[in-house]
C-alpha cells in the first residue's frame, strides 16, 4: 500500500541555520503531498502542499517541491527561527479513492537561539 | 469558524470499560474523519464520512470500535471493551467536499486516551 518515510529526528539547529527534512514516499498513480506541523500542545495545521508533479508548496518561508522521478517531498526553510520548533509530518493523499492521508512518523526540530 | 473541538480532551478509564469521544467538525464541513496517533507516531487513518454516510473504514478499526455521524453534523467514536493497546490520541478532521483532491483537512486538539 501507499505509505510515506520522513528522517528521523530529533533535528537540532542554531537560528537562522538552514533546514531541510526528507520525505519519500511510495503510492501508485498521483498523489497529492502534504507537510502538517504539529506546535508544542497544539493540534496539527497544514503548512503546505502539492498536487501534481513539479508543483511547489510554499508558506511561511517553508518550501517543498512535489518530485515524481525522485518520489520525494522534502521540506526547507533558509533561516529557521526558534519559533519553528515542532513536529513536522509528512503525508500523502492516495491517488484516487477518497481523501484520507496517510502519514510519516513525524520530525521533531528542536531550534536553539 | 470556531475550528474542530473534541470532547473530553482527556480520558483515563479502566480495561474492559466502554469509552465514547465526541467530535464537532466546522460548520458546513460535509466530510469527517478519525485518525489515531500513537506516541512517536504520525497519525493512522481510522473511517472517513461524508455527510452521515460512512464510506470507509481502516482495518485497525476493530468490531471494538464503532463510530457513527447520525445526522451528518458532529461524530462519535465508541470503544467497547477498551484494552491497554487503546491508548493513544484520537484525532478528528473535517473537510469540505467543495475542495475536491485539493481540500484541507482541519484537525482538533484530539482526546487523549489512557487505558490503564
Amino acid at each position: 500500500g501507499d505509505s510515506v518515510t520522513q528522517m528521523e529526528g530529533p533535528v537540532t539547529l542554531s537560528e537562522e541555520a538552514f533546514l531541510t527534512i526528507n520525505c519519500t514516499y511510495t503510492a501508485t498513480g498521483y498523489p497529492s503531498l502534504f507537510w502538517y506541523v504539529q506546535y508544542p500542545g497544539e493540534g496539527l495545521q497544514l503548512l503546505l502542499k502539492a498536487t501534481k508533479a513539479d508543483d511547489k508548496g510554499s508558506n511561511k518561508g517553508f518550501e517543498a517541491t512535489y518530485r515524481k522521478e525522485t518520489t520525494s517531498f522534502h521540506l526547507e526553510k533558509g533561516s529557521v527561527q526558534v519559533s519553528d520548533s515542532a513536529v513536522y509530518f509528512c503525508a500523502l493523499v492516495p491517488w484516487g479513492g477518497y481523501n484520507k492521508l496517510i502519514f510519516g512518523a513525524g520530525t521533531r526540530l528542536a531550534v536553539h537561539p | 469558524d470556531t475550528g474542530v473541538s473534541q470532547n473530553p480532551r482527556h480520558k483515563i478509564t479502566k480495561r474492559g470499560q466502554n469509552v465514547t469521544f465526541r467530535c464537532d467538525p466546522i460548520s458546513e464541513h460535509n466530510r469527517l474523519y478519525w485518525y489515531r496517533q500513537t506516541l512517536g507516531q504520525g497519525p493512522e487513518f481510522l473511517t472517513y464520512f461524508q455527510n452521515e454516510a460512512q464510506l470507509e473504514k481502516s482495518r485497525l478499526l476493530s468490531d471494538r470500535f464503532s463510530a457513527e455521524r447520525p445526522k451528518g453534523s458532529f461524530s462519535t467514536l465508541e470503544i467497547q471493551r477498551t484494552e491497554q493497546g487503546d491508548s493513544a490520541m484520537y484525532l478528528c478532521a473535517s473537510s469540505s467536499l467543495a475542495g475536491g483532491t485539493q481540500e484541507t483537512q482541519y484537525f482538533g486538539p484530539g482526546t487523549r486516551l489512557l487505558v490503564l
